[in-house]
């Protein structure tokens, strides 16, 4: 069936050091890929997302690539810092429409001063 | 514009009794999906409504309902509760870029 895999489950980093969390997708028709950020007692935020009509998409200092031969896409985190911590999770979806979002497990950054 | 509400924020239930949570979403989305979070499995999705509507279904049992009112508002029931029930239950929303779905603070729910 439909899964996402995430990796890694932690991350720890020095603020102004990168991150970088990786997902593969088992569905060859999903065609959009969110991440969302969620801290502590609230729900998810969508900080960026791509479709698979694009490679890469940058703002500031986030950026995700996306590869849909290899089923892969990646958030990329730069200069981090210690209110980048939280829990992050990538997701997608077959559709352009509203259609269900298949999320990862979950990646607990952690961005030390 | 005001984000995604949802009431109650905490709710604790016994087993055997139901319960019903209310989402109401960003002012102008017509879709509200409701998603299941907990430890073990993580965000999985449970229903979609669209215009009063239900649009997409997750693999949950006939426990679990909802519905969406005429002003979008959507609520959903869970009858005879169960103790693997409890989670933090999030509402998401999405407007003319359906792909696209932001999500309320949850209500987390604890079946004792």
């Amino acid at each position: 069936g439909e899964n996402v895999e995430q990796h890694p489950s932690t991350l720890s980093v020095q603020e102004g050091d990168s991150a970088v969390i990786k997902c593969t997708y088992s569905d060859s028709a999903s065609n959009y890929f969110p991440w969302y950020k969620q801290e502590l007692g609230k729900g998810p935020q969508l900080i960026i997302d791509i479709r698979s009509n694009v490679g890469e998409k940058k703002d500031q200092r986030i950026a995700v690539t996306l590869n849909k031969t290899a089923k892969h896409f990646s958030l990329h985190i730069t200069e981090t810092q210690p209110e980048d911590s939280a829990v992050y999770f990538c997701a997608a979806s077959r559709s352009y429409n509203t259609d269900k979002l298949i999320f990862g497990t979950g990646t607990r950054l952690q961005v030390f001063p | 514009k005001a984000g995604v509400t949802q009431t109650p924020r905490y709710l604790i239930k016994t087993r055997g009794q139901q319960v019903t949570l209310s989402c109401s979403p960003i002012s102008g989305h017509r879709s509200v999906s409701w998603y299941q979070q907990t430890p073990g499995q993580g965000l999985q999705f449970l229903f979609e409504y669209f215009s009063e509507t239900q649009r997409n279904k997750g693999n949950f049992p006939g426990r679990f309902s909802g519905r969406q009112f005429s002003n979008s508002r959507s609520e959903m029931n869970v009858s005879t509760l169960e103790l693997g029930d409890s989670a933090l239950y999030l509402c998401a929303s999405s407007g003319d870029r359906e792909y696209e779905q932001y999500f309320g603070p949850g209500t987390r729910l604890t079946v004792t």
